[in-house]
Protein backbone atom coordinates (compact mmCIF):
# COMPACT_ATOMS: atom_id res chain seq x y z
CA UNK A 1 0.00 0.00 0.00
CA UNK A 2 1.58 3.37 -1.25
CA UNK A 3 2.09 5.96 1.60
CA UNK A 4 0.48 8.96 -0.17
CA UNK A 5 -1.86 8.03 -2.31
CA UNK A 6 -4.02 10.35 -4.59
CA UNK A 7 -6.20 9.96 -7.93
CA UNK A 8 -4.03 10.52 -11.02
CA UNK A 9 -6.65 12.18 -12.89
CA UNK A 10 -6.53 14.18 -15.13
CA UNK A 11 -9.44 16.73 -14.24
CA UNK A 12 -10.25 18.62 -16.30
CA UNK A 13 -12.54 21.21 -15.76
CA UNK A 14 -13.49 25.15 -17.23
CA UNK A 15 -12.20 28.66 -15.97
CA UNK A 16 -14.05 29.58 -13.20
CA UNK A 17 -14.84 26.08 -12.09
CA UNK A 18 -14.72 24.72 -8.32
CA UNK A 19 -12.13 21.25 -8.05
CA UNK A 20 -10.94 19.46 -4.85
CA UNK A 21 -8.64 16.72 -4.88
CA UNK A 22 -8.47 14.39 -1.86
CA UNK A 23 -5.51 12.30 -0.38
CA UNK A 24 -5.33 9.50 2.13
CA UNK A 25 -2.01 9.08 4.26
CA UNK A 26 -1.32 5.92 5.76
CA UNK A 27 1.67 6.90 8.48
CA UNK A 28 -1.25 7.81 11.45
CA UNK A 29 1.77 9.31 13.42
CA UNK A 30 1.88 12.00 10.48
CA UNK A 31 1.35 15.21 12.02
CA UNK A 32 2.15 17.62 9.61
CA UNK A 33 1.67 17.91 6.06
CA UNK A 34 1.66 20.11 2.85
CA UNK A 35 0.50 20.86 -1.18
CA UNK A 36 3.10 21.14 -3.76
CA UNK A 37 2.40 22.09 -7.48
CA UNK A 38 4.30 20.62 -10.19
CA UNK A 39 4.46 22.18 -13.27
CA UNK A 40 5.47 19.94 -16.20
CA UNK A 41 9.35 19.67 -16.03
CA UNK A 42 9.89 21.81 -13.13
CA UNK A 43 10.56 21.61 -9.60
CA UNK A 44 7.51 20.98 -7.09
CA UNK A 45 6.55 24.67 -5.59
CA UNK A 46 5.19 24.97 -2.21
CA UNK A 47 1.64 25.64 -2.38
CA UNK A 48 0.48 25.35 1.21
CA UNK A 49 0.65 23.87 4.50
CA UNK A 50 -2.04 21.88 5.69
CA UNK A 51 -3.15 22.39 9.87
CA UNK A 52 -5.66 20.22 10.97
CA UNK A 53 -7.79 23.80 11.50
CA UNK A 54 -7.57 23.94 7.81
CA UNK A 55 -6.32 27.06 6.08
CA UNK A 56 -7.20 29.44 3.54
CA UNK A 57 -4.83 31.26 0.98
CA UNK A 58 -6.70 33.29 -1.84
CA UNK A 59 -8.50 31.01 -4.17
CA UNK A 60 -7.15 27.79 -1.79
CA UNK A 61 -8.18 25.97 0.66
CA UNK A 62 -6.63 23.22 2.69
CA UNK A 63 -8.07 20.35 5.64
CA UNK A 64 -6.72 17.93 7.13
CA UNK A 65 -9.12 15.10 8.24
CA UNK A 66 -7.46 13.17 10.72
CA UNK A 67 -10.02 10.19 11.52
CA UNK A 68 -10.63 9.32 8.21
CA UNK A 69 -6.49 10.11 7.29
CA UNK A 70 -7.47 12.46 4.31
CA UNK A 71 -6.49 15.81 2.58
CA UNK A 72 -8.18 18.20 0.42
CA UNK A 73 -7.36 20.77 -1.62
CA UNK A 74 -9.89 23.23 -2.93
CA UNK A 75 -9.65 25.28 -5.79
CA UNK A 76 -12.17 27.82 -6.79
CA UNK A 77 -12.53 30.24 -9.90
CA UNK A 78 -10.02 28.04 -11.57
CA UNK A 79 -7.61 29.56 -13.64
CA UNK A 80 -5.63 28.23 -17.03
CA UNK A 81 -1.82 29.19 -15.37
CA UNK A 82 -4.02 26.63 -12.74
CA UNK A 83 -2.76 24.00 -15.03
CA UNK A 84 -0.53 21.66 -13.29
CA UNK A 85 -0.03 18.45 -11.09
CA UNK A 86 -0.96 18.99 -7.29
CA UNK A 87 1.43 16.90 -5.23
CA UNK A 88 0.22 15.52 -1.74
CA UNK A 89 3.24 15.20 1.14
CA UNK A 90 3.35 14.03 4.07
CA UNK A 91 5.83 15.50 6.11
CA UNK A 92 7.30 12.76 8.80
CA UNK A 93 10.32 12.65 9.92
CA UNK A 94 13.66 13.94 7.83
CA UNK A 95 11.87 13.46 4.82
CA UNK A 96 8.61 14.40 2.69
CA UNK A 97 6.89 11.42 1.24
CA UNK A 98 5.19 12.35 -1.81
CA UNK A 99 1.79 11.18 -3.24
CA UNK A 100 2.14 10.43 -7.08
CA UNK A 101 0.06 13.62 -8.18
CA UNK A 102 -3.03 14.40 -9.05
CA UNK A 103 -3.24 16.36 -13.14
CA UNK A 104 -5.24 19.25 -12.94
CA UNK A 105 -5.95 21.03 -16.72
CA UNK A 106 -8.05 23.98 -16.77
CA UNK A 107 -9.90 24.66 -19.75
CA UNK A 108 -10.95 27.88 -21.61
CA UNK B 1 19.01 35.47 -2.73
CA UNK B 2 19.82 32.79 -4.99
CA UNK B 3 17.72 29.58 -4.98
CA UNK B 4 18.89 26.36 -4.81
CA UNK B 5 21.42 26.04 -7.37
CA UNK B 6 21.63 22.66 -9.37
CA UNK B 7 23.93 22.02 -11.97
CA UNK B 8 23.52 20.64 -14.72
CA UNK B 9 20.45 20.72 -15.82
CA UNK B 10 21.02 17.97 -18.15
CA UNK B 11 23.61 14.89 -17.99
CA UNK B 12 23.84 12.32 -20.65
CA UNK B 13 25.61 9.37 -20.05
CA UNK B 14 26.29 6.25 -21.46
CA UNK B 15 26.15 2.85 -19.46
CA UNK B 16 28.27 1.89 -16.99
CA UNK B 17 30.10 5.70 -16.78
CA UNK B 18 29.74 7.86 -13.44
CA UNK B 19 27.36 10.79 -13.29
CA UNK B 20 28.09 13.85 -11.22
CA UNK B 21 25.17 16.12 -9.68
CA UNK B 22 25.55 19.49 -7.94
CA UNK B 23 23.82 20.91 -5.63
CA UNK B 24 24.19 24.43 -3.52
CA UNK B 25 21.64 25.31 -1.05
CA UNK B 26 20.24 28.49 -0.89
CA UNK B 27 22.48 30.95 1.49
CA UNK B 28 21.51 30.57 5.38
CA UNK B 29 20.09 26.65 5.00
CA UNK B 30 21.97 24.29 6.40
CA UNK B 31 20.05 21.19 5.48
CA UNK B 32 19.96 19.92 2.19
CA UNK B 33 17.89 16.38 0.56
CA UNK B 34 18.09 14.44 -2.92
CA UNK B 35 15.36 13.00 -4.35
CA UNK B 36 14.57 11.22 -7.72
CA UNK B 37 11.78 11.25 -9.76
CA UNK B 38 11.61 8.26 -12.44
CA UNK B 39 9.08 9.27 -15.60
CA UNK B 40 5.29 9.48 -14.82
CA UNK B 41 5.95 8.97 -11.18
CA UNK B 42 6.53 10.91 -7.82
CA UNK B 43 9.26 12.17 -6.21
CA UNK B 44 11.14 9.60 -3.89
CA UNK B 45 13.28 10.48 -0.63
CA UNK B 46 16.74 9.42 -1.06
CA UNK B 47 19.36 11.35 0.96
CA UNK B 48 19.41 13.86 4.29
CA UNK B 49 22.82 15.34 4.87
CA UNK B 50 23.96 18.24 6.84
CA UNK B 51 27.79 19.72 6.13
CA UNK B 52 30.03 16.87 6.50
CA UNK B 53 27.40 14.11 7.85
CA UNK B 54 24.64 12.28 6.28
CA UNK B 55 21.70 12.21 8.72
CA UNK B 56 19.40 9.97 6.42
CA UNK B 57 20.13 7.42 3.47
CA UNK B 58 17.38 5.04 3.99
CA UNK B 59 15.95 5.74 0.21
CA UNK B 60 19.63 5.63 -0.94
CA UNK B 61 20.14 2.34 -3.04
CA UNK B 62 22.76 0.44 -1.48
CA UNK B 63 25.33 0.22 -4.66
CA UNK B 64 26.43 2.67 -6.64
CA UNK B 65 24.96 5.71 -5.35
CA UNK B 66 27.07 7.71 -2.52
CA UNK B 67 26.18 11.58 -1.25
CA UNK B 68 27.93 13.85 -0.01
CA UNK B 69 27.84 17.45 1.50
CA UNK B 70 31.46 19.02 2.64
CA UNK B 71 31.93 21.86 4.08
CA UNK B 72 33.14 24.01 1.47
CA UNK B 73 31.32 23.86 -1.39
CA UNK B 74 28.38 22.13 -3.37
CA UNK B 75 26.37 18.37 -2.63
CA UNK B 76 27.56 16.06 -4.62
CA UNK B 77 24.98 13.14 -5.47
CA UNK B 78 27.22 10.62 -7.16
CA UNK B 79 26.21 7.33 -9.31
CA UNK B 80 28.51 4.89 -10.26
CA UNK B 81 28.32 2.66 -13.47
CA UNK B 82 25.03 4.11 -14.53
CA UNK B 83 22.28 1.83 -16.18
CA UNK B 84 19.17 3.02 -17.90
CA UNK B 85 17.04 2.32 -14.81
CA UNK B 86 18.93 5.60 -13.28
CA UNK B 87 17.60 8.18 -16.09
CA UNK B 88 15.53 10.13 -14.05
CA UNK B 89 14.87 13.65 -12.65
CA UNK B 90 16.94 14.12 -9.30
CA UNK B 91 15.81 16.93 -7.23
CA UNK B 92 17.68 19.14 -4.73
CA UNK B 93 15.83 20.92 -1.77
CA UNK B 94 17.58 22.89 0.93
CA UNK B 95 15.85 24.36 4.53
CA UNK B 96 16.93 26.28 7.60
CA UNK B 97 17.47 24.83 10.56
CA UNK B 98 13.75 23.89 11.91
CA UNK B 99 11.62 24.33 8.45
CA UNK B 100 10.79 21.30 6.70
CA UNK B 101 8.72 23.34 3.39
CA UNK B 102 11.64 22.96 1.62
CA UNK B 103 12.78 24.44 -1.52
CA UNK B 104 13.57 22.89 -4.57
CA UNK B 105 16.26 23.39 -7.13
CA UNK B 106 14.94 22.81 -10.78
CA UNK B 107 16.41 20.25 -11.03
CA UNK B 108 19.05 17.74 -13.15
CA UNK B 109 17.67 15.29 -16.08
CA UNK B 110 20.21 12.36 -16.27
CA UNK B 111 19.45 10.39 -19.49
CA UNK B 112 21.43 7.25 -19.39
CA UNK B 113 21.81 5.73 -23.48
Amino acid sequence: RKEVEQDPGPFNVPEGATVAFNCTYSNSASQSFFWYRQDCRKEPKLLMSVYSSGNEDGRFTAQLNRASQYISLLIRDSKLSDSATYLCVDNAGNMLTFGGGTRLMVKP
Amino acid sequence: NAGVMQNPRHLVRRRGQEARLRCSPMKGHSHVYWYRQLPEEGLKFMVYLQKENIIDESGMPKERFSAEFPKEGPSILRIQQVVRGDSAAYFCASSPEGWSGYTFGSGTRLTVV
